[in-house]
């Protein structure tokens, strides 16, 4: 059983702040990580694939970096405004194509 | 819009029954994916299909089964259904199987056993 960690399960951020999350998973065997966001009521919307060690990769305020050897990846978010409020989910893609998601950081900004 | 449909979007059935979910990928997609959520637990790879042939299996139990047909559309089947099996089940599509490719999932289909 892969285990694959994301803390902290929620957090509250003030408009206007930054915050940032981690995603922990394991070190051996790796093939890619994928960071998901989640609006209640909607479906998983990819946010990046991540491959290499070193990876970093943004998108407008939201970012995220990756640490193969040591198993985890951060997902920053910057300025943070009341839109980004949702479960963001990272997923530890194993060689054989199988992937197996963290229980998600909740994240409510608060304006 | 991710371009990936569900169909049904809710389905209400009895125990024992069994039921077929529908999923059309993305146009171009050729690997399909099959996720369960369920209350109590997180999302759940149950099984990847690419170009109609099953690539990966997760914690599919015996009384699914899924296959991707020639036109790509992937079919779900659940069988003598149990309380239990009333979950989320979303499919998403990628291009590719390599490591860089994204999936994109559909809006679900809500299952409810009563």
């Amino acid at each position: 059983i892969l285990n694959v960690e994301q803390s902290p399960q929620s957090l509250h951020v003030q408009e206007g702040d930054s915050t940032n999350f981690t995603c922990s998973f394991p070190s051996s065997n790796f093939y890619a990580l994928h960071w998901y966001r989640w609006e209640t009521a909607k479906s998983p919307e990819a946010l990046f694939v991540m491959t290499l060690n070193g990876d970093e990769k943004k998108k407008g305020r939201i970012s995220a970096t990756l640490n193969t050897k040591e198993g985890y990846s951060y997902l920053y978010i910057k300025g943070s405004q009341p839109e980004d409020s949702a479960t963001y989910l990272c997923a530890f893609r194993a060689a054989g194509n199988k992937l197996t998601f963290g229980g998600g950081t909740r994240v409510l900004v608060k304006p | 819009d991710s371009g990936v449909t569900q169909t049904p979007k809710h389905l209400i059935t009895a125990t024992g029954q069994r039921v077929t979910l529908r999923c059309s990928p993305r146009s171009g997609d050729l690997s399909v994916y099959w996720y369960q959520q369920s209350l109590d637990q997180g999302l759940q790879f149950l099984i990847q299909y690419y170009n109609g042939e099953e690539r990966a299996k997760g914690n599919i139990l015996e009384r699914f089964s899924a296959q991707q047909f020639p036109d790509l559309h992937s079919e779900l089947n659940l069988s003598s259904l149990e309380l239990g099996d009333s979950a989320l089940y979303f499919c998403a599509s990628s291009a590719g199987t390599q490591q860089g490719y994204e999936q994109y999932f559909g809006p679900g289909t809500r299952l409810t056993v009563t």
